[in-house]
């Protein structure tokens, strides 16, 4: 168990609908990041968070958006999905803020299908 | 910009074989940072070892090893013995330190599939 908890564990939606995924970093950690995997992208790194700001920015769409919590939690909101947004989307946390050797804890993910 | 490339994407293997994943990278950093995860079936991303750039030595934990070599940009992962839960996909990644991207560039991965 990595101590990253990620929820719901699986989503099923329509398209055009709006959707949030919730992770909570492990204890202590005040990085946070997201990444999307799919078959044809492979693991893309979406956005990273530090003690509640937004530091790194990736591959992320206009249509998500993500924001971390006072209480270190973050949830990355997808809106208006089309059935490409279908992917497993993971949460990773790590102590540190922009240290590229930090190891990075992922969470379980979140299996989202848009249907 | 960093780049991984494992340019295996399937292993097969039958059980109590070794197994060696290639993994090559490209960075103009001096200072970087090299990882290998694991996927199993069940989806989670297992952290396995942290490399950095100034240290070359070879690593060994019971049956897993990893061979880094700067000499020809490789971090290699060797499975000794492999068993049927070692089936996994198996992922390379790169941090730059300085200069670069701190965000990990991962490989595409390696399915490895371990008969009984």
């Amino acid at each position: 168990d990595s101590g990253v908890t990620q929820t719901p564990k699986h989503l099923i939606t329509a398209t055009g609908q709006r959707v949030t995924l919730r992770c909570s970093p492990r204890s202590g950690d005040l990085s946070v990041y997201w990444y999307q995997q799919s078959l044809d992208q492979g693991l893309q790194f979406l956005i990273q968070y530090y003690n509640g700001e937004e530091r790194a920015k990736g591959n992320i769409l206009e249509r998500f958006s993500a924001q971390q919590f006072p209480d270190l939690h973050s949830e990355l909101n997808l809106s208006s999905l089309e059935l490409g947004d279908s992917a497993l989307y993971f949460c990773a946390s790590s102590g540190g803020g922009e240290v590229a050797k930090n190891i990075q804890y992922f969470g379980a993910g979140t299996r989202l299908s848009v249907l | 910009a960093q780049k991984v490339t494992q340019a295996q994407t399937e292993i097969s293997v039958v059980e109590k074989e070794d197994v060696t994943l290639d993994c090559v990278y490209e960075t103009r950093d001096t200072t970087y940072y090299l990882f290998w995860y694991k996927q199993p079936p069940s989806g989670e991303l297992v952290f396995l070892i942290r490399r950095n750039s100034f240290d070359e030595q070879n690593e060994i934990s019971g049956r897993y090893s990893w061979n880094f070599q700067k000499s020809t940009s490789s971090f290699n992962f060797t499975i000794t013995a492999s068993q049927v839960v070692d089936s996994a996909v198996y992922f390379c990644a790169l941090s730059e330190g300085t200069g670069g991207s701190y965000i990990p560039t991962f490989g595409r991965g390696t399915s490895l599939i371990v008969h009984p």
